[in-house]
């Protein structure tokens, strides 16, 4: 089945303490995505990649790192998470077409990080 | 103008009426766009892509307007089930996608 898998889905934590949140995906895509979800803000963008080793910071970067070794991974890392950070997170991807258009994203089922 | 810009709503809308919305967006040169359905604390799924013809899905209209520069979604014979929040998408100037704010739906029994 064409996935795109984050894990955790759920997560709490400390203010400081480095985390991870992996995003997998099977469908050969070149873009990838992590959004973050607040109320009234909508869904924003952390960092994209449109390929392996390249990667760019979306609308919201502060606080966050990425990295794009392999197509299939984008893991979605906070160094030193604060309390501002607790959100719902969604990692997507996408096949971009010739001309650099996309065909629409699939989205990971979400990640809900509360930091305390 | 905002680069993507939607009518939050909520719409309240009787079961089987047929209900419209609009998103404008600011980038003229925009050619991908896109409706995705959100369901509370789920992840927006991929509703449809809009193409400059128009298409049409079941009971589901979409269009694209380039000289007002706003995109539409058509829901005919609503269904308790259409109860969502609707999203819209469009590449801004740096041909990032943005993702409107969404308009929440709601189909009344």
């Amino acid at each position: 089945e064409a996935q795109v898998t984050q894990n955790p889905r759920y997560l709490i934590t400390v203010t400081g303490k480095k985390l991870t949140v992996t995003c997998s995906q099977n469908m050969n895509h070149e873009y990838m995505s992590w959004y973050r979800q607040d109320p009234g803000l909508g869904l924003r963008q952390i960092y994209y990649s449109m390929n392996v080793e390249v990667t760019d910071k979306g609308d919201v970067p502060e606080g966050y790192k990425v990295s794009r070794k392999e197509k299939r991974n984008f893991p979605l890392i906070l160094e030193s998470p604060s309390p501002n950070q607790t959100s719902l997170y969604f990692c997507a991807s996408s096949f971009i077409g010739t001309g650099g258009f996309s065909y629409g994203y699939t989205f990971g089922s979400g990640t809900r990080l509360t930091v305390v | 103008r905002k680069e993507v810009e939607q009518d939050p709503g909520p719409f309240n809308v009787p079961e089987g009426a047929t209900v419209a919305f609009n998103c404008t967006y600011s980038n003229s040169a925009s050619q991908s766009f896109f409706w995705y359905r959100q369901d509370c604390r789920k992840e927006p799924k991929l509703l449809m892509s809009v193409y400059s013809s128009g298409n049409e899905d079941g009971r589901f209209t979409a269009q694209l307007n380039r000289a007002s520069q706003y995109i539409s979604l058509l829901i005919r014979d609503s269904k308790l089930s259409d109860s969502a929040t609707y999203l819209c998408v469009a590449p801004n100037r740096d041909d990032k996608i943005i993702f409107g704010k969404g308009t929440r739906l709601h189909i009344l029994p």
